[in-house]
């Protein structure tokens, strides 16, 4: 699987937009993008996931650049709640040579939501 | 619908003891996965259920650890004997499918092991 690369940290007032950036240069063409995020001691929640087209639901927004080197997470009305550690995690398709079922995880962007 | 639930949520033992954890997936959900972090490192995939049998097994560090999904629905992970470097959060996630197309893992909790 294609290795990311996102910030350490970044900070975001409340009520605005959140916007993390992730680099996975490396892609290949059937490689899947998604995002998970882990709030203090809980277990990590999946949020959104996409191939190359832009996709969003009730959480959030996935926006991925045409040469799909890189993607950014949007969350448009963060919260504090929303203050985790936010994982991009880049997975290949087992039907076509790619790794099992297993996520691999990162050191992530440690997301803060300011009041 | 009642989410994937593991226990104990914590648990303290002597170093050469044995422990089991225990994971209940969400009602039909085939597969079935371990993950842990231990302090200051990233969360590590162990193993991979598909109902009983094991698909994946290639993150089990060592033979100290013995994971088991009989009748393909709660799972148990087998710390025996602990070592201290066992100590971190050990996950259970289950997911429905198991393509990248759909492939949405949800967390338990986690049980915090610490290892004296």
């Amino acid at each position: 699987d294609a290795k990311t690369t996102q910030p350490t940290s970044m900070d975001c007032a409340e009520g605005r937009a959140a916007n993390l950036p992730c680099n996975h240069s490396t892609i290949s063409g059937n490689e899947y993008v998604y995002w998970y995020r882990q709030i203090h001691s809980q277990g990590p929640q999946y949020i959104i996931h996409g191939l190359k087209n832009n996709e969003t639901n009730e959480m959030a927004s996935l926006i991925i650049t045409e040469d799909r080197k890189s993607s950014t997470l949007i969350l448009p009305h963060a919260t504090l709640r929303d203050t985790a550690v936010y994982y991009c995690i880049v997975r290949s398709d087992p039907n076509y040579g790619g790794s099992q079922g297993n996520l691999i995880f990162g050191k992530g962007t440690k997301l803060s939501v300011k009041p | 619908e009642a989410g994937v639930t593991q226990f104990p949520s914590h648990s303290v033992i002597e170093k050469g003891q044995t422990v089991t954890l225990r994971c209940d997936p969400i009602s039909g959900h085939d597969n079935l996965y371990w993950y842990r972090r231990v302090m200051g490192k990233e969360i590590k995939f162990l193993l991979h259920f598909v109902k009983e049998s094991k698909q994946d097994e290639s993150g089990m560090p060592n033979n100290r650890f013995l994971a088991e999904r009989t009748g393909g629905t709660y799972s148990t992970l087998k710390v025996q004997p602990a070592e201290l470097e066992d100590s971190g959060v050990y996950f259970c996630a289950s997911s429905q499918f198991w393509s990248p197309l759909r492939n949405e893992q949800f967390f338990g909790p986690g049980t915090r092991l610490t290892v004296l």
